[in-house]
């Protein structure tokens, strides 16, 4: 079973909006963690942001926010005020419980047009 | 800190040829892991180490992959024999916690 899923294979945002790139996860350990990558084209994996299963708040990093809804187990990405240098792939990820692994989705290609 | 340094960035081999992949992660790190990235599969963890010890190789794909940390500072990943569609990006990655996750730049293998 997917443990991670991005549905959206692609994404186009004009810049300066706002835009939320979606992840549901499936995990029966009370304990995880969720974390986005952004992947440009040069290819190096580049962490965004993280939230813990037991976080009370939703997590924030500058233009990045995770819409967390632990009840549907999705953990959305939202960017704000999108760049041209947003232009990238973005992966969910997901650890559970004991043993650090990091399990990703498949990814969304985000393009912001000028 | 110089972050997770893999080297070759960029391996090109015939097939059948022995590929030896290499990785140096943040000093203090006591968890390595490497991942295999392609079109059809994603990115897909491999093995990894906790301590220098393998914890899980369930993601290994077939006796010709072999994977060492023979100290907290360096890790290889090995193929042998190399085949086409071994073709990838191979990433290493390192954390202390549950949380820090470094990955490094990747070694791209093209096998021909």
């Amino acid at each position: 079973a997917q443990k991670i899923t991005q549905t959206q294979p692609g994404m186009f945002v004009q810049e300066k909006e706002a835009v939320t790139l979606d992840c549901t996860y499936d995990t029966s350990d009370p304990s995880y963690g969720l974390f986005w990558y952004k992947q440009p084209s040069s290819g190096e994996m580049i962490f965004l942001i993280y939230q813990g299963s037991y976080d009370q708040q939703n997590a924030t990093e500058g233009r990045y926010s995770l819409n967390f809804q632990k009840a549907r187990k999705s953990a959305n990405l939202v960017i704000s005020a999108s760049q041209l240098g947003d232009s990238a792939m973005y992966f969910c990820a997901m650890r559970e419980g004991v043993g650090n692994k990091l399990v990703f989705g498949a990814g969304t290609i985000l393009r912001v047009k000028s | 800190d110089a972050g997770v340094i893999q080297s070759p960035r960029h391996e090109v081999t015939e097939m059948g040829q022995e590929v030896t992949l290499r990785c140096k992660p943040i000093s203090g790190h006591d968890y390595l892991f490497w991942y295999r990235q392609t079109m059809m599969r994603g990115l897909e963890l491999l093995i990894y180490f906790n301590n220098n010890v393998p914890i899980d190789d369930s993601g290994m794909p077939e006796d010709r992959f072999s994977a060492k940390m023979p100290n907290a500072s360096f890790s290889t990943l090995k193929i042998q024999p190399s085949e086409p569609r071994d073709s990838a990006v191979y990433f290493c990655a390192s954390s202390w916690d549950t949380y820090g996750y470094t990955f490094g730049s990747g070694t791209r293998l093209t096998v021909v």
